[in-house]
């Protein structure tokens, strides 16, 4: 089964406004990954927040880890009409396995 | 710099006919291989994952399976394709272990009619 579930699964914002979206995990990982999926296309990385890091800054993006809550938020701030896409994050546990999210699928309005 | 490559880009056949997806890397050497397979608005499932050649873990049994005839070769196979076979199907590469991000191809499309 998927380790990940985000929340919320779509979100409709205006360009300049804030997007903030969840992904709750069951057990404990290594690490935790979020990344962009355009339509269509492949994956792309955004960002990496370790188990022993609470919270991760890269550009407009700000990552914040709760391990006691199984809880991690992506927040994207002052969206642009570029940031639509759907957004997953993933989890790695021990081993070399990743599970994804269900992802949240992000419309930004110009 | 490295690259992953998939093909083909979509593919349609027709149930009970067998399947071969490929996914080929550049630029490193002995990376972890991974294939997902994505349904229609739906999250990233894994399927198999490689640390090596010939090393092959399934997660989720089903119709298809998987090989690593080379170090950066990845090949997902099916004798007889199930119409829930359908879907939009990922290759990925990491390095070794899990601290470390996953770089995708540009996927396959697959219609089983």
């Amino acid at each position: 089964s998927q380790q990940g579930e985000e929340d919320p699964q779509a979100l409709s914002i205006q360009e300049g406004e804030n997007a903030t979206m969840n992904c709750s995990y069951k057990t404990s990982i290594n690490n935790l990954q979020w990344y962009r999926q355009n339509s269509g296309r492949g994956l792309v990385h955004l960002i990496l927040i370790r188990s022993n890091e609470r919270e991760k800054h890269s550009g407009r993006l700000r990552v914040t880890l709760d391990t006691s809550k199984k809880s991690s938020s992506l927040l994207i701030t002052a969206s642009r009409a570029a940031d639509t896409a759907s957004y997953f994050c993933a989890t790695g546990l021990t081993g070399n396995q990743f599970y994804f999210g269900t992802g949240t699928s992000l419309t930004v309005i110009p | 710099s490295q690259t992953i490559h998939q093909w083909p880009a979509t593919l349609v056949q027709p149930v009970g006919s067998p399947l071969s997806l490929e996914c080929t890397v550049e630029g490193t050497s002995n990376p972890n291989l991974y294939w997902y397979r994505q349904a229609a608005g739906r999250g990233l499932q894994l399927l198999f994952y490689s640390v090596g050649i010939g090393q092959i873990s399934s997660e989720v049994p089903q119709n298809l399976s998987a090989s690593r005839p080379q170090d950066r070769q990845f090949i997902l196979s099916s004798k007889k394709l199930l119409l829930s076979d359908s879907g939009f199907y990922l290759c990925a590469w990491s390095h070794h272990g899990t601290a470390y991000e996953q770089y995708f191809g540009p996927g396959t499309r697959l219609t089983v009619t």
